[in-house]
């Protein structure tokens, strides 16, 4: 059981260029999360999803883009990186959101991306 | 406006010696997330609080709920070195997704 993984691990872009990362979990849970952490921040929310084929924006969302094609894998791409999205990026599960005592966000170990 | 406020900031602890450290949030909601983060690593889940009057406790670390307030503490009992990190509560507002203070930095000194 590998819960919450991300790749890749560091990525270095230049301006204007594109990515995509990946994240997976094998908990076989419904939301997923996309959260962009910086320094005095705490953690942002970018997009989430709460079951496969379904996105929606949170807080901080442009200049992203995220896709659900499985319920185990959630995609979160930068079409034109801009240095003000150097960040830690950081991927989260979880069954649902406070409807069982046992509810509460798993995250993934994080991606940090410089974009020069 | 959704809002979750962590304070201190930054709280140097001795070792041995108690603190508490407060989350206070904006609106109405029962359900609130403590989480740990070490430098350079993932968020791990401390508590959940789902009710208000819900206390959790695991070691040295005790937290609670009180929603009429909108508060919540962590209380570090005989704080030592290994509870250095950051502390995160974040408050389910009913919206399928958390809103995160923006922690709280410890660091326990001998």
């Amino acid at each position: 059981n590998a819960g919450v993984t991300q790749t890749p691990k560091f990525r270095v872009l230049k301006t204007g260029q594109s990515m995509t990362l990946l994240c997976a979990q094998d908990m076989n849970h419904e939301y997923m999360y996309w959260y962009r952490q910086d320094p005095g921040m705490g953690l942002r929310l970018i997009h989430y999803s709460v079951g496969e084929g379904t996105t929606a924006k949170g807080e901080v969302p442009d200049g992203y883009n995220v896709s659900r094609l499985k319920k185990q894998n959630f995609l979160l791409g930068l079409e034109s990186a801009a240095p003000s999205q150097t960040s830690v990026y950081f991927c989260a599960s979880s069954y649902t959101m406070g409807h069982q005592l046992t509810d509460t966000q798993y995250f993934g170990p994080g991606t940090r991306l410089t974009v020069l | 406006e959704l809002k979750v406020e962590q304070n201190p900031l930054f709280l140097s602890m001795q070792e041995g010696k108690n603190y508490t450290i407060y989350c206070n949030y904006s609106t109405t909601s029962d359900r609130l997330y403590w989480y740990r983060q070490d430098p350079g690593k993932s968020l791990e889940s401390l508590f959940v609080l789902l009710s208000n009057g819900a206390v959790k406790q695991e070691g040295r670390l005790m937290a609670s709920l009180d929603t009429k307030a909108r508060l919540s503490t962590l209380h570090i009992t005989a704080a030592v070195h290994d509870l250095s990190a950051t502390y995160f509560c974040a408050v389910d507002f009913l919206s399928s997704k958390l809103t995160f203070g923006t922690g709280t930095r410890l660091q326990v000194t001998l």
